[in-house]
């Protein structure tokens, strides 16, 4: 299997900044890779797809990056709808398989 | 407007059988896949399986292969996840997400749409 890490897994931040989460693919997954954000209580929504396409409707301030195996998420100004935990997966090879999520909080 | 809808909350004792559900709708159901991905309480997020409506073709995650049956019925746009015997350690909170079955090199098949989520209690 396909082992995903995520760095942070926390991070305390205020309104405006600008936030980075790090993935990492234990093998090359040919940038199929998906972010997710999930609010507590609800279902995650799907932000990013291969690596860096936003999903429909997404707002800009969301980016997605590769680098070989690293993948970047950025919130360019967080707002307080964007304090959430947030997953990603790859969904090249099965099975497929999720990072241990970013738990992004207020400062 | 696509909508991936799932049946409600569901308390169970441990042997008992289950299946929940996954109506999709706003889209041509047979042209998408469907997946089941599971989070236990306090926990972060599991794929268990997939299936292709089309044909009824299924992947697992060995994680889940042999305890749990994912089947659909194109007919009513719906997806199925079965217990026959339930667990103490199935409780969870279980959402299905559609998956594009247009294959593209660049994007892969690539994941969108969330059911709401079904939450299972198994407990005697």
């Amino acid at each position: 299997d396909i082992q995903m890490t995520q760095s942070p897994s926390s991070l305390s931040a205020s309104v405006g900044d600008r936030v980075t989460i790090t993935c990492r693919a234990s093998q090359g997954i040919n940038n199929h890779l998906a972010w997710f954000q999930q609010k507590p209580g609800k279902a995650p929504k799907s932000l990013i797809y291969a690596a860096s396409t936003l999903q429909s409707g997404v707002p800009s301030k969301f980016s997605g990056s590769a680098s070989g195996t690293n993948f970047t998420l950025t919130i360019s100004s967080l707002q307080p709808e964007d304090f959430a935990t947030y997953y990603c997966q790859q969904y090249n090879n099965y099975p497929l398989t999720f990072g241990p999520g970013t738990k992004v909080d207020i400062k | 407007e696509v909508q991936l809808v799932q049946s409600g909350t569901e308390l169970k004792k441990p042997g008992e059988s289950l299946r929940i559900s996954c109506k999709g709708s706003g889209y041509t159901f047979n042209t998408y896949w469907i997946s089941w991905v599971r989070q236990m309480p306090g926990k972060g997020l599991e794929w268990m399986g997939r299936i292709d409506p089309s044909d009824a073709y299924t992947n697992y995650s060995p994680s889940f292969r042999g305890h749990v049956t994912i089947s659909a019925d194109k007919s009513i746009s719906t997806a199925y996840l079965q217990w026959n015997s339930l667990k103490a350690s199935d409780t969870a909170m279980y959402f299905c997400v559609r998956q594009t079955s247009t294959y593209a090199f660049w994007s892969g098949y690539y994941p969108d749409h969330w059911g709401q989520g079904t939450r299972v209690t198994v407990s005697s």
